[in-house]
C-alpha cells in the first residue's frame, strides 16, 4: 500500500523553462514532507520541506506547494537547469514520534539544453 | 558538515553468504535508518534505531537484520544472501530532538550489492 505516491516515472523539459513534480499522498496524519534530489551513484540529497501549516515554501529556484485538502503537493523549478537532471522523491513523516519517512517511487527528471 | 559514509560503493557476492554492510555518522545523530532503492519502488526502509542497541522494523525487514553497538556505526547483515536482495543500500542518519526540520535525513553515497 503506497502512502506516498509520485505518478509519473519520468519528466523532460527544455532548459529555462518551468519544470512540475507532483506528489501524491493518502495518509491525513502525514504533516511534513520533503523533497530529495538524487543524482546516480550518489545518496539523495535534501532539496525544500514544508509543514502542513503552510502552503507554499520558496527556496531560490525552488518552490514546493502544498494542498492538504487534495492531499497533494507539488515541486517548481524555475529556470531548469542541465544540472537538474536527476531522480526526485518526495516523503513524508506523521507526528508520531517515530522519525519516520514515507518515500515516493521518484521521478526521473532531464532538462535538455 | 554532516558525513555519512558506507563502507563499500560496489560489493558482488554469492548466494548463501552473510553479508555486512557498515554505516559511519560523523555528527552525533541519534537516529540512523537503512533503505533499499530499487527501481519503480523508490526507497523502502529494512530498520531504523533511536539509541545504541535499539532497533525497529521497516516496512522489509524480512532476511534483514542490524546491529547498533555505537551511537555513530549501524550495521544491516543479510544472514543468507539471495538474488532478490540485489539492489542499492542507503544509509541515513537523523537527529531526534529540536524543531521539525532538523529531523531531515542524510544519506549515504549507497551500496550497490549483486547477488549472484
Amino acid at each position: 500500500d503506497q502512502q506516498v505516491k509520485q505518478n509519473s516515472p519520468s519528466l523532460s523539459v527544455q532548459e529555462g523553462r518551468i519544470s512540475i513534480l507532483n506528489c501524491d499522498y493518502t495518509n491525513s496524519m502525514f504533516d511534513y514532507f520533503l523533497w530529495y534530489k538524487k543524482y546516480p551513484a550518489e545518496g539523495p540529497t535534501f532539496l525544500i520541506s514544508i509543514s502542513s501549516i503552510k502552503d507554499k515554501n520558496e527556496d531560490g529556484r525552488f518552490t514546493v506547494f502544498l494542498n492538504k485538502s487534495a492531499k497533494h503537493l507539488s515541486l517548481h523549478i524555475v529556470p531548469s537547469q542541465p544540472g537538474d537532471s536527476a531522480v526526485y522523491f518526495c516523503a513524508a513523516s506523521a507526528s508520531d514520534g517515530t522519525y519516520k519517512y514515507i518515500f515516493g517511487t521518484g521521478t526521473r527528471l532531464k532538462v535538455l539544453a | 558538515d554532516v558525513k555519512v559514509t558506507q563502507s563499500s560503493r560496489y560489493l558482488v557476492k554469492r548466494t548463501g553468504e552473510k553479508v555486512f554492510l557498515e554505516c559511519v555518522q560523523d555528527m552525533d545523530h541519534e537516529n540512523m535508518f537503512w533503505y533499499r532503492q530499487d527501481p519503480g519502488l523508490g526507497l523502502r526502509l529494512i530498520y531504523f534505531s533511536y539509541d545504541v542497541k535499539m532497533k525497529e522494523k521497516g516496512d522489509i525487514p524480512e532476511g534483514y537484520s542490524v546491529s547498533r553497538e555505537k551511537k555513530e556505526r549501524f550495521s544491516l547483515i543479510l544472514e543468507s544472501a539471495s538474488t532478490n536482495q540485489t539492489s542499492m543500500y542507503l544509509c541515513a542518519s537523523s537527529h531526534a530532538s529540536g524543531v521539525r526540520s532538523s529531523y531531515e535525513q542524510y544519506f549515504g553515497p549507497g551500496t550497490r550489492l549483486t547477488v549472484t
